[in-house]
């Protein structure tokens, strides 16, 4: 059974610093990997995506790719306490398969 | 980013009717449109996936008898939960998938919070 796997958190980090969220996968053919993030109460938002090994940087968000690993990560820096909230990674396994992590619950302590 | 909308936002019915939720993305083309429920603190769960023109695909457990899904044209999706109970109350949310970026990425609706009397 392909799987997506996060640790459910919460991870807690000051303002100003560093978050990493992780995530693994099982699916070695997978090709293109996400990251949402999901307020309380609210429906998932598309941070950003990526396919390359490697690193891919927009803003303070920074996704990480490592295929050999099966690994994918999230780095939000100067975290604020408006980033509070759940980060699902999501693994697109072929097609418009897509599957997704439960989530890791994310609080940016002021 | 795309944008998908979700009508209606909330809704209250009684046990027994049913509910037609629409989802529609306004200003892309979706290929492929998904149904995802949620209950409080739990993950997202997917429903079915639907193809414009075609029947939908369920997942495993989800009664295709009891949340009819139809995807009319390549903006528009419904689910309907027909006889609702009490147990059917949550959170759905839609999705709309296009290819133009060859990522396959979702991008979802606002949901809708149906709750069951």
């Amino acid at each position: 059974q392909k799987e997506v796997e996060q640790n459910s958190g919460p991870l807690s980090v000051p303002e100003g610093a560093i978050a990493s969220l992780n995530c693994t996968y099982s699916d070695r053919g997978s090709q293109s990997f996400f990251w949402y993030r999901q307020y309380s109460g609210k429906s998932p938002e598309l941070i950003m995506f990526i396919y390359s090994n490697g690193d891919k940087e927009d803003g303070r968000f920074t996704a990480q790719l490592n295929k050999a690993s099966q690994y994918v990560s999230l780095l939000i820096r100067d975290s604020q306490p408006s980033d509070s909230a759940t980060y699902l990674c999501a693994v697109n396994t072929g097609g418009f398969k897509t599957i997704f992590g439960a989530g890791t619950r994310l609080f940016v302590k002021a | 980013g795309a944008v998908v909308s979700q009508h209606p936002s909330r809704v209250i019915c009684k046990s027994g009717t049913s509910v037609k939720i629409e989802c529609r993305s306004l200003d892309f083309q979706a290929t492929t449109m998904f149904w995802y429920r949620q209950f409080p603190k739990q993950s997202l769960m997917l429903m079915a996936t639907s193809n414009e023109g075609s029947k939908a695909t369920y997942e495993q457990g989800v009664e295709k008898d009891k949340f009819l899904i139809n995807h009319a044209s390549l903006t528009l999706s419904t689910l309907t939960v027909t006889s609702a109970h009490p147990e059917d109350s949550s959170f759905y949310i839609c999705s709309a998938s296009g290819m133009a970026s060859g990522a396959y990425e979702q991008y979802f609706g606002p949901g809708t919070r149906l709750t069951v009397t």
